[in-house]
């Protein structure tokens, strides 16, 4: 059964990066037609699709983040991370790592971590 | 403000039959974008109920099914549990300014 596992800071200071990482386990993460990815949950709110990265090593960001988030995978650990520059209270959240598949031109995400609360404050 | 719309609650009583919409426009599930659903307990990771509309990943029981028509979608569930009160969620894609994956805002689901 493939599990996800995000591990990293739990606090963060405004202006500064964020920075997760996920494992994966009971399954490559280079093995084809997947997008591994991120979702984040602000605290009694609902889900917001951060970006994901297809095995190829293409990525796809959210636009109004785009700008500050980068995704990348490191195949031979069996992971992959999440960077988030110049956060704000805005950012505070739980972080889910997923697997995404394909359907029509949309994504599901079958496989979730966790989550992990990140709160960016001083 | 989703660009995926759903009621915020709907509930019902044990065995009953609930529906929840979700709506979306000509650039998200109008467009034939597939829909997903996903439910989230209390406390947890959401969790994949539906899939290309209406397809159950293993796992799901057939009391859950998903539709779509038109620039909507919906999630029916029969039988109603107690064990079925969480919230629930879709998900498209939409393809306004550089395209996205989109959620819709949530609907809590009440078993009275």
């Amino acid at each position: 059964q493939l599990q996800l596992q995000e591990s990293g800071p739990r606090l963060v200071k405004p202006s500064e990066t964020l920075s997760l990482t996920c494992t994966v386990s009971g399954g490559s993460i280079s093995s084809g037609g997947y997008y591994w990815g991120w979702i984040r949950q602000p605290p009694g709110k609902g889900l917001e699709w951060i970006g994901s990265i297809y095995s190829s090593g293409n990525t796809y960001y959210r636009p109004s983040l785009q700008s500050r988030v980068t995704i990348s995978v490191d195949t031979s650990k069996n992971k992959f991370s999440l960077k988030m520059t110049y956060v704000t209270a805005a950012d505070t959240a739980v972080y889910y790592c997923v697997r995404g598949g394909v359907v029509i031109a949309t994504t599901y995400f079958d496989f979730w971590g966790q989550g992990t609360l990140v709160t960016v404050s001083s | 403000q989703s660009v995926l719309t759903q009621p915020p609650s709907v509930s019902g009583a044990p065995g009953q039959r609930v529906t929840i919409s979700c709506t979306g426009s000509s650039s998200s599930i109008g467009a034939g974008y597939d829909v997903q659903w996903y439910q989230q307990l209390p406390g947890a990771a959401p969790k994949l109920l539906i899939y290309g509309n209406s397809n159950r990943p293993s796992g799901i029981p057939d009391r859950f099914s998903g539709s779509k028509s038109g620039t909507s979608a919906s999630l029916a569930i029969t039988g109603l549990q107690v064990e079925d009160e969480a919230d629930y969620y879709c998900q498209s894609y939409d393809s306004r300014l550089s395209g996205s994956e989109v959620f819709g805002g949530g609907t809590k689901l009440t078993v009275l």
